[in-house]
This record gives structure tokens, sequence and C-alpha cells, in this order.
């Protein structure tokens, strides 16, 4: 079946750094990955929804120049959080759909990165 | 906007007990539903879906049938084990394009020997 990586899956950083998290589908193409950001004991937050050769749309409240999105092939996306303060711990999940299939929107999920900033 | 409610938790239950988690959705159109688990330290993967009204989504012994009626998509399995343990998620998307899943809160369920 589909299969999402997501690297890294934990990632420790200093306040100030940026980090880069990729989400790639193995087997699969897909024009179109979603970055979710889930907070303890809460449900998953779309934060943008990115496209393969152009900008990637960004949802009501996220900050684009923090969560910059990169979608530069059909089979990967990277997210980085730019100059990470504490507040943007959290994990944070990419998921894709096989844009070959039709029908159901089926999305396969990522394992998650999650973020700790000190 | 569609939204998605699903009753909070913790649940606790008895090994063989029987569950239910509820979910209602709000939606334009006619989304897809979908129930999503995630178990501890792992990602969300798809348990089961449903793509129009009436129909059952079923997977390892989980069942829940789309309810256009009642706008309700509830999980249940009949008799659960220790390995269900999990996180919850409904979650409906619209049919067209690539459109992102909208999820609910999730439920953790804790099944206890």
């Amino acid at each position: 079946g589909a299969v999402v990586s997501q690297h890294p899956s934990w990632v420790i950083c200093k306040s100030g750094t940026s980090v880069k998290i990729e989400c790639r589908s193995l087997d699969f193409q897909a024009t179109t990955m979603f970055w979710y950001r889930q907070f303890p004991k809460q449900s998953l937050m779309l934060m943008a929804t990115s496209n393969e050769g152009s900008k990637a749309t960004y949802e009501q409240g996220v900050e684009k120049d923090k969560f910059l999105i990169n979608h530069a092939s059909l089979t990967l996306s990277t997210l980085t959080v730019t100059s990470a303060h504490p507040e943007d711990s959290s994990f944070y999940i990419c998921s894709a759909r096989d844009s070959q299939i039709s029908g159901a929107n089926v999305l396969t999920f990522g394992a998650g990165s999650r973020l700790t900033v000190l | 906007g569609n939204s998605v409610t699903q009753m909070e938790g913790p649940v606790t239950l008895s090994e063989e007990a029987f569950l239910t988690i509820n979910c209602t959705y709000t939606a334009t159109g006619y989304p897809s539903l979908f129930w999503y688990v995630q178990y501890p330290g792992e990602g969300l993967q798809l348990l089961l879906k449903a793509t129009k009204a009436d129909d059952k989504g079923s997977n390892k012994g989980f069942e829940a049938t789309y309810r256009k009626e009642t706008t309700s998509f509830h999980l249940e399995k009949g008799s659960v084990q220790v390995s269900d343990s999990a996180v919850y998620f409904c979650a409906l998307s619209g049919n067209s394009g690539n459109t992102p899943l909208v999820f609910g809160k999730g439920t953790r369920l804790s099944v206890i020997a």
C-alpha cells in the first residue's frame, strides 16, 4: 500500500535555529501534500496545503514566513520551521494522496515528526 | 464550514466490552467520512471509510455506518482487545479534488485486561 515517510522522527533544537522536516511518498506520486500540526491531547490542525511546483496554500493564522513549505517534486515536500521558538514545539504530520487513484479522498499519513525547541 | 464533533475521552473499557465512539459532522454537499487510529508513538492509520449515505465501513472488527439523516458516523466494535488501545479520530473530506481532511478532536481508548 501507499507509504509516506517523514524524517526526522524526533528533533531537538535551540531557540532561534531552523529545522527542516521532510515528507516523502515512497511508492506513489503526490501532487498535493498536507501539513498538519498536533498539539498534546488535541486534534490535528491543518497548517497548509503543499502543491508540487507552486506555492503552498496556508490556513488562516499560520505564518508562511515562519513555516516554509517547498514541494519540489512529486514525491517530496519539506517543511522548514524558521527561527524556532519553544512555542513551536509540537508534533508535525504530513499526508499525501495518490494522484493516480480516483474516488474517495483517502490520505496516507507519515508517522510524524516531534519537534522540541529548547 | 465543515466540522467534526466526536465524543470526548478518555474511554476506559475492559477487554471484550462493547465500544461506541460517537461522531457527528457538519458539511456541505456529500463528504466522505473516515475513522483514523493513532497507536502510541505512531502516525495516523486509516481504519475505515465510507463515501456515501448508508455505506458501512469495516475493518479489524470495527464498523461505522454513514448516516446522512443524523449526520453521524459512529464507530463500534463488539469486543475490544487490549491492542485496540489508541486514539481514534473521526474525519471528513469533500470529494472534489485534493481536499484536506477535517478532524475531530480524537478519543483516547484504553482497554484493560
